[in-house]
């Protein structure tokens, strides 16, 4: 069975610096893929971040970027010019390749941005 | 402005009791998930279904959950009897199985529901 580890269940960053959140996953398999949620709040569930396992290059998304280590299962997050918003849960998440099916999460971690 | 509706949003009740969760996908989405969310367990899968059939149920208590799809608008997720256990977040999230948008899947804003 797939299994995704968050092992830091807090963090914390001042405004504007940089932050990497940490999440290694377990699996057989060769076609994956990989994401990153964030949780504000308001408990809405907001994809950040993906990555498809087939490719070598990290993911970027604007501040959001990826370290994604395959041979070491490690998928980490780095959140760059942190803001206020940024603070939430933040979840990774693993899910087979293929059709769209399950996601496997990550415990989380909170996230707080200190101003 | 596309998104999956649940209703309703906060749902307290006693031990007992039926509870009905009610999800409308977003429109033209063919498979549909029910997480569940809690302190202890975190976000973990309970059903999903694909063209309104069942493919995975296998996180769901048999004895007490139900999930169906009636039609391609409406899944709904029911306990009977409801447990002060069943007390969480309920995400419905939708997305297309295969081709543009395949790689996402798009979340609810949950159903939070307390047993007492």
């Amino acid at each position: 069975a797939q299994t995704v580890t968050q092992s830091q269940p807090e963090m914390s960053v001042q405004e504007a610096e940089t932050v990497t959140l940490s999440c290694t996953y377990d699996t057989s398999e060769s076609d994956y893929y990989l994401f990153w949620y964030k949780q504000p709040p308001s408990r809405q569930m907001i994809l950040v971040i993906r990555q498809e396992a087939y490719k070598q290059q990290n993911a970027t998304e604007n501040r959001f970027s990826v370290n994604f280590q395959k041979a070491a299962k490690s998928f980490s997050l780095k959140i760059s010019d942190s803001q206020l918003g940024d603070a939430a849960m933040y979840f990774c998440a693993y899910r087979l390749g293929g059709a769209n099916s399950k996601l496997t999460f990550g415990k989380g971690i909170t996230l707080s941005v200190r101003p | 402005d596309a998104r999956v509706t649940q209703t309703p949003r906060h749902k307290v009740t006693e031990m007992g009791q039926e509870v009905t969760m009610r999800c409308q996908p977003i429109l033209g989405h063919n498979t549909v998930f029910w997480y569940r969310q809690t302190m202890m367990q975190g976000l973990e899968l309970l059903a999903y279904f694909r063209n309104r059939a069942p493919l995975d149920d296998s996180g769901m208590p048999k004895d007490r959950f139900s999930a169906e799809m009636p039609d391609a608008t409406l899944a709904t997720l029911k306990i009977q009897p409801s447990e002060p256990r069943d007390s969480a977040v309920y995400f419905c999230a939708s997305g297309p199985a295969l081709g543009v948008g395949s790689n996402e899947q798009f979340f609810g804003p949950g159903t939070r529901l307390t047993v007492l």
